[in-house]
């Protein structure tokens, strides 16, 4: 079955450190991949997104790249802020599958000032 | 905010009630689909409603079940509930007529804790 794996946390950072989320993935498709971001209290907020191979996904400074030679899609950052303490998702949909969305276990982010 | 919304947003229950959770879909959106998100974990696949019909269900037993009414907006039902069931129940509102990219909003989900 489809599955998605990503680094455990806590990963715990000073303020304009250089952030990576490592995330892999298997699926029985062609999936598309998805960051979410979870801030404290609340619900899912798509971050950033890749269809295909190669694709690059960005949005408020972030940036992950679908790679499918080695079926991973990480997220970095080149410099976090105190804002960016979260909790991070990888999650993949096949079509297939009706587009119901795959997760990883999540990541939680701290910045420190 | 997504215009994904749902009640109540906390909830205890006793171990062995029933439980009805309530999402209103966006506008616009024809599917909803249900997640749970245990402590700690990663959101899991419950099932999927598409125009008003169930289209897709992850491992859960049947004593979760569903419906989605012509407006789209849909309930989450749980019988017999059990203290595993205490977790985040989060629903994500799409389109499923735009394909398979297309975005799917969550709500700010329902905390349920059985006791």
């Amino acid at each position: 079955g489809d599955s998605v794996t990503q680094m455990e946390g806590p990963v715990t950072l000073s303020e304009e450190a250089f952030l990576t989320i490592n995330c892999t993935y298997t699926a029985t498709g062609y999936p598309s991949l998805f960051w979410y971001v979870q801030y404290p209290g609340e619900g899912l907020q798509l971050l950033l997104k890749a269809t295909k191979a190669d694709d690059k996904g960005s949005n408020k400074g972030f940036e992950a790249t679908y790679r499918k030679e080695t079926t991973s899609f990480h997220l970095e950052k080149g410099s976090v802020q105190v804002s960016d303490s979260a909790v991070y998702f990888c999650a993949l949909s096949v079509k297939a599958a009706g587009n119901k969305l795959t997760f990883g276990g999540g990541t939680r982010v701290l910045v420190k000032p | 905010e997504t215009g994904v919304t749902q009640s109540p947003t906390h909830l205890i229950k006793t171990r062995g009630q029933q439980v009805t959770l309530r999402c209103s879909s966006q506008s616009g959106h024809n599917t909803v689909s249900w997640y749970q998100q245990a402590l700690g974990q990663g959101p899991q696949f419950i099932f999927q409603y598409y125009r008003e019909e169930e289209n897709g269900r992850g491992n859960f037993p049947p004593r979760f079940s569903g419906l989605q009414f012509p407006n789209y907006s849909s309930e989450l039902n749980v019988n017999a509930l059990e203290l595993d069931d205490s977790a985040l129940y989060l629903c994500a509102s799409s389109n499923r007529d735009l394909g398979q990219n297309t975005e799917a909003f969550f709500g700010q989900g329902t905390r349920l804790t059985v006791v």
